[in-house]
This record gives structure tokens, sequence and C-alpha cells, in this order.
């Protein structure tokens, strides 16, 4: 079956533009995550939507930073007036069931879009 | 503070040369933890889940096991295919504050 898509896969743009990358998770999968990937780095944690509760948005670096999550599915994740320091390879996965069951940890990834903030 | 060490950075070994990837962590209330698989330009590829010391998983030439402490990724007559950097992570916590917590991986390269 279809896995996690991202896009675009890759994005340039100019510091100070804000810009827009979409995730669309495994259908059926509840639970969706947010990750950024710097090299020599892990992976960093951003935000996380299960279903309808209130997502965890303990992860994102700072108010420029937001995600949303429509009708449970596709997720867009949105960096305002963008940084140097925000380019990154910013990763998207999805799980079957909910952080807090056995098992939730089992994520599945998308190839990521690879941001370049000029 | 929680945390997930992995060793070495880097491996190189000769396709055939049996060898093992750690992961050593320090967290409190463990709750699963996973090895994933990430080749360049990718995302990370779910591999195992292990929940309790002792357990062990496998998957062609990979072997997983846990300890109370520590986790190690066995692989056995690897071949080139098998470079990658290979991630391990952590859920700890309680209640829906777990969260994964991730090691910096370890890069492996087979030579033919």
């Amino acid at each position: 079956g279809a896995g996690v898509s991202q896009s675009p896969s890759n994005k340039v743009t100019e510091k100070g533009k804000d810009v827009e990358l979409r995730c669309d998770p495994i259908s059926g999968h509840t639970a969706l995550y947010w990750y950024r990937q710097s090299l020599g780095q892990g992976l960093e944690f951003l935000i996380y939507f299960q279903g309808n509760s209130a997502p965890d948005k303990s992860g994102l670096p700072s108010d420029r930073f937001s995600a949303e999550r429509t009708g449970g599915s596709v997720s867009t994740l949105t960096i305002q007036r963008t940084q140097q320091e925000d380019s990154a390879v910013y990763l998207c996965a999805s799980s079957k069931s909910h952080l807090s069951s056995r098992g939730g940890g089992a994520q599945y990834f998308g190839p990521g879009t690879r941001l370049t903030v000029l | 503070e929680d945390q997930v060490t992995q060793s070495p950075e880097a491996l190189r070994l000769q396709e055939g040369e049996s060898s093992s990837l750690n992961c050593s962590y320090t967290v409190s209330g463990l709750r699963g933890l996973f090895w994933y698989r990430q080749d360049p330009g990718k995302g990370p590829e779910f591999l195992f889940t292990l929940y309790s010391a002792g357990e062990e998983k496998e998957k062609e030439r990979l072997k997983a096991t846990l300890t109370k402490k520590e986790s190690f990724l066995h692989i056995t007559a690897p071949k080139p295919e098998d470079s990658a950097t290979y991630l391990c992570a952590v859920q700890a916590g309680a209640g829906n504050n777990r969260k994964l917590i991730w090691g910096l991986g370890t890069s492996l390269a087979v030579n033919p």
C-alpha cells in the first residue's frame, strides 16, 4: 500500500519568506509526527497529532513554526519568516496508534522535505 | 535526564564480517525500544520493536536484543546493501507524556 508522502521534496527559499510543507500519512494511521533532521544531529521532535486530541507542540522551536492537521489526515507544517538556521530535512511520520499504547512508537516515515534558506 | 547513546558513531566492515551495534539508554519508565534503518536521502525505515529485557527479534541478517540498560543490533554476514545509518529510539514516560527519544545513529559501511 501507499506509504507516507511529503511535498515538496526540496524547497529553496529566501530568508524572511514563509514556507509550507505537506504530509500525507498512511491511510488509517491516527498519529502523525513532524521531525527535523540536521546534518550530524539526531531527529528533533517538533509536533505530534493524535486523532482529535490537542496536538503536542512541545518541540516547536519558536512561534514562527506552526502545524495543522485537517480531517485527521493531511498535515501542513508552516514556517514563517524563515531563517538560515531553519535549513534542515523535515520528516513526517505516522503510526497506527497513540504513543501511549504498546507499539505506538512504530512510526513510518516519509522521504522528507529538504529545506534550504538562503 | 532521559538519554539514548549509540556506539560506535561509524563502523566499516568487510562483506561477511559480523558485528554488533550498541544502543544504551537511561530513561524513566521504558515502554519500548525501536530500531530503524535510514538510507541517504530517505526517511527512517522501521525495523524492530523490543519491549522487555531478554526479548529478541530477527529479520534476515539482523537480530536485535534488549537488556535493562542497552540493546544490540547484531549483523551477521553483512552485505553491501546493509550499508546505512541505524537509529535507535526509546519510548519512555507515562500517560500522555510518553515520547520517543532518539539516538544519533551508527553509520555502517559494508565493503564488497
